[in-house]
């Protein structure tokens, strides 16, 4: 089974260019989560799928963040205009459906805004 | 104060001991707790999950949780150099579906 998968890796950008991410959540998980690392920081949550439903944004820093999951499949999280404060590891975690199931990681996307 | 508290360490044990990590919350209504294993570069793994008091035995990992002093840990029987990672302690509140990570420990295991 595929785990979760991001896109890209890496992406370094100028202050005020828009950036995307990708996140290929493992098969059949409804339940997808952004989560974003600033350095010297703890993982922090930003938003909650719940297929194609946004369940929980409280995270969400500002409108410069938007997030979607067009289908219930894989999600996107724009992020326009990109500003130096933006910079650090987003991750994306999927989960079965239901409570207290296990939340399994993607590798992240580190973005670098210059 | 943070809602996850872990000492940053880094916490060095020789090869064949016990690694003990600790975690405490805030939030009294935490519900469950997990602790995530990340290797530099690498997405956080799940090594261990809890949802009552006592501790819950995995191989070699154990977990130990005690919602009256809020405090949950991990301890690692039998280290190994390649448990060296940094070990991040998560909690879900009551109604919701995030995780709250504290800042994580990083582990050193000396062959």
């Amino acid at each position: 089974e595929a785990g979760v998968t991001q896109f890209p890796s890496h992406s370094v950008i100028e202050k005020g260019q828009t950036v995307t991410l990708r996140c290929d959540p493992i098969s059949g998980h409804d339940n997808l989560y952004w989560y974003r690392r600033v350095m010297g920081k703890e993982i922090k949550f930003l938003l909650h799928f719940v297929k194609e439903s946004k369940q929980d944004e409280s995270g969400m820093p500002n409108n410069r963040f938007l997030a979607e999951r067009t289908g219930g499949t894989y999600s996107t999280l724009k992020v326009q205009p990109a500003e130096l404060e933006d910079s650090g590891v987003y991750f994306c975690a999927s989960s079965q459906a239901g409570t207290d199931q296990p939340q399994h990681f993607g590798d992240g996307t580190r973005l670098s805004i210059l | 104060q943070k809602e996850v508290e872990q000492n940053s360490g880094p916490l060095s044990v020789p090869e064949g001991a016990i690694a003990s990590l600790n975690c405490t919350y805030s939030d009294r209504g935490s519900q469950s707790f997990f602790w995530y294993r990340q290797y530099s570069g690498k997405s956080p793994e799940l090594i261990m999950s809890i949802y009552s008091n006592g501790d819950k035995e995995d191989g070699r990992f154990t977990a130990q949780l005690n919602k009256a002093s809020q405090y949950v840990s991990l301890l690692i029987r039998d280290s190994q150099p390649s448990d060296s990672a940094t070990y991040l302690c998560a909690v879900r509140n009551t109604g919701f579906q995030k995780l709250v990570f504290g800042t994580g420990t990083r582990l050193l295991v000396s062959p």
